[in-house]
């Protein structure tokens, strides 16, 4: 079964890190564009970061720019996310998920189609 | 970064009801763009990619259209497992951007 699984959330001080990582059995997963995306509570959602298929391409949203660093490990069918001086604002529930990344007349869509359970992080003294 | 503005920011239609939903960008963005629904406490679920190409396994009777800067998710006949929030996102540029969600509750 294609599926994503994340770990390694939790409570953290302000100013403290964290690595978030997704499983992802049951797929070919070095094929696929990753992506994280979160959910501060009882707020909308918040794209935060991607990475292509050898980790040599990633974006980022601005406000995590230099905090959080997106990486995976093909042999080890797994994505991570590294955040460091995490902040109240970050806390969220925190999305991996896969991009099928879907070509058509040349242009590339993005298109989510498998996501993980979400991991809790909680940023607070 | 674009904005995405959806609107309404929530409604209420009754089983069987035609509800369409809409989401503006700040600027365009061809038609780049994706629809997703989410139950509480659950992971977002793909409806829609490239504004109107249905995500296999989604039933038909969701649809999207629009190109630019102007964008609809229709669903033709309301059931009662598509109470839920939706959002749209731009794929058009970085960062990507979600709309805040449209609720859509029972009436």
């Amino acid at each position: 079964e294609e599926q994503l699984v994340e770990s390694g959330g939790g409570l953290v001080q302000p100013g403290g890190s964290l690595r978030l990582s997704c499983a992802a059995p049951g797929f070919t997963f070095s094929n696929f564009w990753m992506i994280w995306v979160r959910q501060a509570p009882g707020k909308g959602l918040e794209w935060v970061a991607n990475i292509n298929q050898d980790g040599s391409q990633k974006s980022y949203l601005d406000s995590v720019k230099g905090r959080f660093t997106i990486s995976r490990d093909n042999a080890k069918n797994s994505l991570y996310l590294q955040m460091n001086s995490l902040r109240a604002e970050d806390t969220a529930v925190y999305y991996c998920a896969r991009d099928l990344n879907y070509y058509e007349n040349r242009i590339a869509y993005d298109a989510f189609d498998i996501w993980g359970q979400g991991t809790k992080v909680t940023v607070s003294s | 970064a674009i904005q995405m503005t959806q609107s309404p920011s929530s409604l209420s239609a009754s089983v069987g009801d035609r509800v369409t939903i809409t989401c503006r960008a700040s600027q365009g963005i061809r038609n780049d763009l994706g629809w997703y629904q989410q139950n509480p406490g659950k992971a977002p679920r793909l409806l829609i990619y490239a504004a109107s190409s249905l995500q296999s396994g989604v039933p038909s009777r969701f649809s999207g259209s629009g190109s630019g800067t102007d964008f609809t998710l229709t669903i033709s006949s309301l059931q009662p497992e598509d109470f839920a929030t939706y959002y749209c996102l731009q794929d058009y540029n970085y960062p990507r951007t979600f709309g805040q969600g449209t609720k859509v509750e029972i009436k």
